[in-house]
């Protein structure tokens, strides 16, 4: 069964003050790791795709890593409005759906 | 280009009725995957389409199905409702589904 754990469940920054979130996964064979930032009520908006180890993106003050066994979004410098949960996801390859599998995300809240 | 659309916004039945959803996939799109979100966690798979034919579903009782139509719209149905299934519902659309799934805003749930 596929799993995807995030740590911290919760963080706190202070602006300008730069850290990194955690997305460890296990998957029987691996075709993609998703990051999504969601805000309240809303749902959850695409930041990224990273495929194989040793893959980076980066998005303005966002930038996400990929190893064998789990993915790191790194945030630099954020700013308040980088306030959101922020999800990992898995899509295993193989037949079958290709539904995606959520961690249970990281609450950031960036203070001014 | 319009995102990814879903109806109704909000919702609230009473336990035992039905319920129908709908989305609209982003133009060009031709898979459609339905999640389910309770409070605190992260999305859960139920069901996805592609090409107007069931590709997986996720662990969900018979009271959840679902289809897509010639124009890739989607329709998920629950029957029977219990007080459990409060949550957000959302729906992704992705050009096969085997790539990056893009979602709507959800239609909040609630079962009273």
């Amino acid at each position: 069964e596929d799993q995807v754990t995030q740590s911290p469940e919760a963080l706190r920054l202070q602006e300008g003050e730069s850290s990194s979130l955690n997305c460890s996964y296990t998957v029987s064979g691996l075709r993609g790791l998703f990051w999504y930032r969601q805000d309240p009520g809303k749902g959850p908006e695409f930041l990224f795709t990273l495929y194989s180890a040793g893959e980076e993106k980066e998005k303005e003050r966002l930038k996400a890593t990929l190893t064998k066994k789990e993915s790191f979004l790194h945030i630099t410098a954020p700013k308040p409005e980088d306030s959101a949960t922020y999800l990992c996801a898995v899509q295993a390859s193989g037949g079958g759906a290709d539904g995606l599998t959520f961690g249970k995300g990281t609450h950031l809240i960036i203070q001014p | 280009d319009a995102g990814v659309t879903q109806s109704p916004t909000h919702l609230i039945k009473t336990r035992g009725q039905h319920v129908t959803l709908r989305c609209s996939p982003i133009s060009g799109h031709k898979s459609v995957s339905w999640y389910q979100q309770v409070l605190g966690q992260g999305p859960q798979f139920i069901f996805q389409y592609y090409e107007k034919e069931e590709r997986g579903r996720g662990n969900f009782p018979d009271r959840f199905s679902a289809r897509q139509f010639p124009n890739y719209s989607s329709e998920l149905n629950v029957n029977a409702l219990l007080l459990g299934d409060s949550a957000l519902y959302l729906c992704a659309s992705s050009l096969t589904g085997a790539v990056e799934q893009y979602f709507g805003p959800g239609t909040r749930l609630t079962v009273t």
